[in-house]
């Protein structure tokens, strides 16, 4: 069975820190993406991944995909309290079956 | 564009009485997905469709059933309510490739009591 495991599941810091969430797995995904989830809304795709090694970026956001496809990580420069929310990773499996493998997510909340 | 309407947005139910969830897209997109989402838990998916009158289970298809008729349209239906079946359900569509870039709804909140 196919795993994504996020950490931390919660995370509560100051504007301005900087933070790194984590997505691991020890399987191999042809793609991976990351959500954002407000409260009483539905994900909101921020990003997908799809070459090992490969980093982008979204404003103060810095996505990257893990050499062997099996993890990324997102990394938020100074945080603002816009960024709480939900964040999700899901992965598109890598077997040829294209099926999509969600996380649990990382509970963010920016303190002003 | 609208995007991607799921109606009712919130909904109480008593044990088994049974309901259908609207979901509707305007963007054209081939794939549409149910996912059901339960605090600490992740998404899971209900059911999914690649096209009007295709339709396919998910992980966790049971006490669900679900119809693809036109393009649009991709409504969830829950024949006998059961209390574990009390979770936020979320419509979702893809256009390129199945299960890449997924437009999510705003969500149905289910209460079976």
């Amino acid at each position: 069975t196919q795993l994504l495991e996020q950490s931390p599941q919660f995370l509560s810091i100051q504007e301005g820190e900087n933070l790194t969430v984590y997505c691991n797995s020890s399987s191999v995904f042809s793609s991976l993406q990351w959500y954002r989830q407000e409260p009483g809304e539905g994900p909101v795709l921020l990003v997908t991944v799809v070459t090992g090694g490969e980093v982008k970026k979204l404003k103060r956001l810095t996505f990257q995909f893990g050499d062997a496809r099996k993890d990324s990580s997102l990394h938020i420069t100074a945080a603002q309290p816009g960024d709480t929310g939900l964040y999700l990773c899901a992965g598109v499996s890598g077997r040829g079956d294209d099926k999509i493998i969600f996380g649990k997510g990382t509970r963010l909340h920016i303190l002003p | 564009n609208a995007g991607v309407t799921q109606t009712p947005k919130f909904r109480i139910l008593k044990i088994g009485q049974s309901m259908t969830l609207q979901c509707t897209q305007d963007m054209n997109h081939n794939y549409m997905y149910w996912y059901r989402q339960d605090p600490g838990m992740g998404l899971k998916l209900i059911y999914y469709s690649v096209g009007a009158g295709i339709t396919d289970k998910g992980e966790v298809p049971n006490g669900y059933n679900v119809s693809r008729s036109t393009t649009e349209d991709f409504p969830l239906r829950l024949e006998l309510a059961a209390p574990s079946q009390t979770s936020v359900y979320f419509c979702a569509s893809s256009d390129d490739r199945i299960n890449e870039k997924l437009f999510f709804g705003s969500g149905t909140q289910l209460s079976v009591l």
